[in-house]
C-alpha cells in the first residue's frame, strides 16, 4: 500500500524567512497530493492541493511543487508570519475510486516573530 | 455555512464502558470519513461512507468499532467496550463527492481511563 514520509518533524524559522517542508510517496498510481494545516484543537484544514497532471501551484505565499518521477512534493511558504506556525500535514491519495488518502506523519512549523 | 459538527469535543470514560461519537456533515455533502488521530500513529482513516453506505471499513482496528450513517446528515462511530488503547482524537470529515476536498470537524478527544 501507499507509506508517505514527511520530512522534517519540526521546523523553526524566523518570521520573514521561507519554510519548505518534504514528502515522498510509494504508490506511482497516486495522482492527488493535499496538504493539511493543524491548529492546536481543531482539525486538519486543507491549504493547498495538486493533482499529478501539474508540477507547480501557487496560492498567494503558499506553494506545492511536485516531481512524479522522484515521486516526492513540497511545500513552500513564503514570508513566514506568526500565524503560519501550526502543524502541516502532506498526503497522497490511493487510486482505489474514491479519495482514501494516506498522510504523512506532521510537521510542526513555528514561526518565530 | 455550518462546517462539519461533531460531539461530544471531549470525553473521558472508564474501560468497558460504550462510547459514541457522533458527527454531522455539511449539507450536500455524499461522502463521509472517520479518522483517528494519535501521536503513535498519525492520521488513520477508520471508515468511508459514500451516499450512507460504508464503502471501505478496513482501517477499523477490530469489532470493538462499529460505525453508522443513518441518513445523509448523521454518523456515529462507536466503541464497545472500550479500551485505554482507544484514546485518541477521533475526526469526521465530509466531502462533496468521492474525487473532493475533504473537510474536517473539529474532533473529538476520547480518552479511556
Amino acid at each position: 500500500g501507499e507509506n508517505v514520509e514527511q520530512h522534517p518533524s519540526t521546523l523553526s524559522v524566523q518570521e520573514g524567512d521561507s519554510a519548505v517542508i518534504k514528502c515522498t510517496y510509494s504508490d506511482s498510481a497516486s495522482n492527488y497530493f493535499p496538504w493539511y494545516k493543524q491548529e492546536l484543537g481543531k482539525g486538519p484544514q486543507l491549504i493547498i492541493d495538486i493533482r499529478s497532471n501539474v508540477g507547480e501551484k501557487k496560492d498567494q505565499r503558499i506553494a506545492v511543487t511536485l516531481n512524479k518521477t522522484a515521486k516526492h512534493f513540497s511545500l513552500h511558504i513564503t514570508e513566514t508570519q506568526p500565524e503560519d506556525s501550526a502543524v502541516y500535514f502532506c498526503a497522497a491519495n490511493l487510486p482505489t475510486g474514491f479519495q482514501k488518502l494516506v498522510f504523512g506523519t506532521g510537521t510542526r512549523l513555528l514561526v518565530s516573530p | 455555512d455550518a462546517g462539519v459538527i461533531q460531539s461530544p469535543r471531549h470525553e473521558v470514560t472508564e474501560m468497558g464502558q460504550e462510547v459514541t461519537l457522533r458527527c454531522k456533515p455539511i449539507s450536500g455533502h455524499n461522502s463521509l470519513f472517520w479518522y483517528r488521530q494519535t501521536m503513535m500513529r498519525g492520521l488513520e482513516l477508520l471508515i468511508y461512507f459514500n451516499n450512507n453506505v460504508p464503502i471501505d471499513d478496513s482501517g477499523m482496528p477490530e469489532d470493538r468499532f462499529s460505525a453508522k450513517m443513518p441518513n445523509a446528515s448523521f454518523s456515529t462511530l462507536k466503541i464497545q467496550p472500550s479500551e485505554p488503547r482507544d484514546s485518541a482524537v477521533y475526526f469526521c470529515a465530509s466531502s462533496l463527492s468521492r474525487q473532493h476536498e475533504q473537510f474536517f470537524g473539529p474532533g473529538t478527544r476520547l480518552t479511556v481511563l
